[in-house]
């Protein structure tokens, strides 16, 4: 799988938009970026994934570069609940299942 | 319930025992995941279920580690002679899709069992 780099932590002000960044340059063609957030004490959550076009949902956007080496996912009003770490992750689209690989993700720190 | 289910929330042992950890995934789920998370770190990957079988079990770190899903539900993460270093959140995760061609589903994760080996 390509690998990701993301900032270890970012901060955010209550209400603002947050934008984190990922790097992912060695991505192939048939993988997609998958977006998931863990809160403190809590197991990862699923945020939105893409291939190359940009997403939404109702929990946030997803903006992939037209060369698909970089993406990012964007909280549109970020709120004190969407502190957590996000994690950016590369994933092909026929891999038969869904084991994820992790990094260490951006700390997403939102304050008031 | 909803959610995927993990049992116990704590465990506390002791060096050498022998542990189990329990996870209830979401009803009609056929895929089931284990995950390992250390203090700081992502989760890493263990072991993937399709149905009854283990599909892939190469994240298990050593023979002290095993896990079954008997009959492609409820699944069990057993411990031998725990260690020290076993000390994690174990994480428990289930999707939709397992094998077979088609786009990857959702992951959904338990809240995790934290192993604490003393």
């Amino acid at each position: 799988d390509a690998k990701t780099t993301q900032p270890p932590s970012m901060d955010c002000a209550e209400g603002r938009a947050a934008n984190l960044p990922c790097n992912h340059s060695t991505i192939s063609g048939n993988e997609y970026v998958y977006w998931y957030r863990q809160i403190h004490s809590q197991g990862p959550q699923y945020i939105i994934h893409g291939l190359k076009n940009n997403e939404t949902n109702e929990m946030a956007s997803l903006i992939i570069t037209e060369d698909r080496k970089s993406s990012t996912l964007i909280l549109p009003h970020a709120t004190l609940r969407d502190t957590a770490v996000y994690y950016c992750i590369v994933k092909p689209r026929n891999s038969g299942y869904s084991t994820l690989t992790f990094g260490k993700g951006t700390m997403l720190l939102v304050s008031p | 319930g909803a959610g995927v289910s993990q049992t116990p929330s704590n465990k506390v042992t002791e060096k050498g025992k022998y542990v189990e950890l329990r996870c209830d995934p979401i009803s009609g789920h056929t895929a089931l995941y284990w995950y390992r998370q250390s203090l700081g770190q992502g989760p890493e990957f263990l072991i993937y279920f399709q149905g009854t079988g283990a599909a892939d079990d190469s994240g298990l770190p050593n023979d002290r580690f095993f896990a079954v899903r008997p009959e492609g539900s409820v699944s069990t993460l057993k411990i031998q002679r725990t260690e020290r270093g076993d000390s994690a959140v174990y994480l428990c995760a289930s999707s939709l899709t397992g094998t077979g061609t088609g786009e990857i589903t959702e992951a959904f994760f338990g809240q995790g069992t934290r192993l604490t080996v003393v």
